[in-house]
């Protein structure tokens, strides 16, 4: 158990629709990093965020959106979805700003499927 | 973009066995961790390595950082049934700038009693 909690495990959405997902970091940790990876694209980082604030922006869709609240829980929105954007979600975690010398925690992930 | 290349991506032994994933990178990374994954679960840090010819060792598992510090090995000596997993390279900093996890491909391991 890696201390970073994610909800919902498995959810399942038709075309056109929106989600919300959820993470709970580590106790203590400032930053949450979501990932999506997918058979063909592999683990992608899509945005971190550090107390509040977002830090750093990788391969995330417009159509996508997160925050990170004053609890330190964050949440990954997803809107008009599309079936390529089935994949399995993760939320990860770790104490400080910069990756190097934090070690990164991973939750277990939420899978999406849309159909 | 996918700035890693893992390889092979499936590898498929007998208990026993020894095997060598290999993580390669056009670019220069300030350090570089191997994690596996497990279904089910998400990815799990088995180790860190910063300079460049660096070998780490954690039980029956080798792994060296390149002396360019552009690629990486992760070596399994007398493989195990319980090895079996998803091995990810992922690397950090370097030319790139970037504070962020750069995840390689992917090899996919299967070792069979």
């Amino acid at each position: 158990d890696s201390g970073v909690t994610q909800t919902p495990k498995h959810l399942i959405t038709a075309t056109g629709q929106r989600v919300t997902l959820r993470c709970s970091p580590r106790s203590g940790d400032l930053s949450v990093y979501w990932y999506q990876q997918s058979l063909d694209q592999g683990l992608q980082f899509l945005i971190q965020y550090y107390n509040g604030e977002e830090r750093a922006k990788g391969n995330i869709l417009e159509r996508f959106s997160a925050q990170q609240f004053p609890d330190l829980h964050s949440e990954l929105n997803l809107s008009s979805l599309e079936l390529g954007d089935s994949a399995l979600y993760f939320c990860a975690s770790s104490m400080g700003l910069k990756a190097s010398g934090n070690t990164i925690y991973f939750g277990e992930g939420s899978w999406l499927t849309v159909v | 973009t996918q700035l890693l290349e893992q390889s092979p991506q499936f590898l498929s032994i007998q208990e026993g066995e020894n095997l060598t994933v290999y993580c390669n990178s056009s670019s220069v990374f300030s350090s570089l961790q191997w994690y596996r994954q497990e279904p089910g679960e998400g990815p799990v840090l088995l180790v860190t390595v910063v300079t460049g010819g660096e070998v780490k060792k954690l039980k029956r598992l080798t792994f060296q950082f390149g002396d360019a510090r552009k690629d990486s090995s992760l070596h399994i000596t007398a493989a195990q049934p319980g090895d079996t997993g998803l091995y990810l390279c992922a690397g950090r900093g370097g030319v790139y700038n970037t504070d962020k996890l750069i995840f390689g491909t992917g090899t996919r391991l299967q070792v069979f009693p």
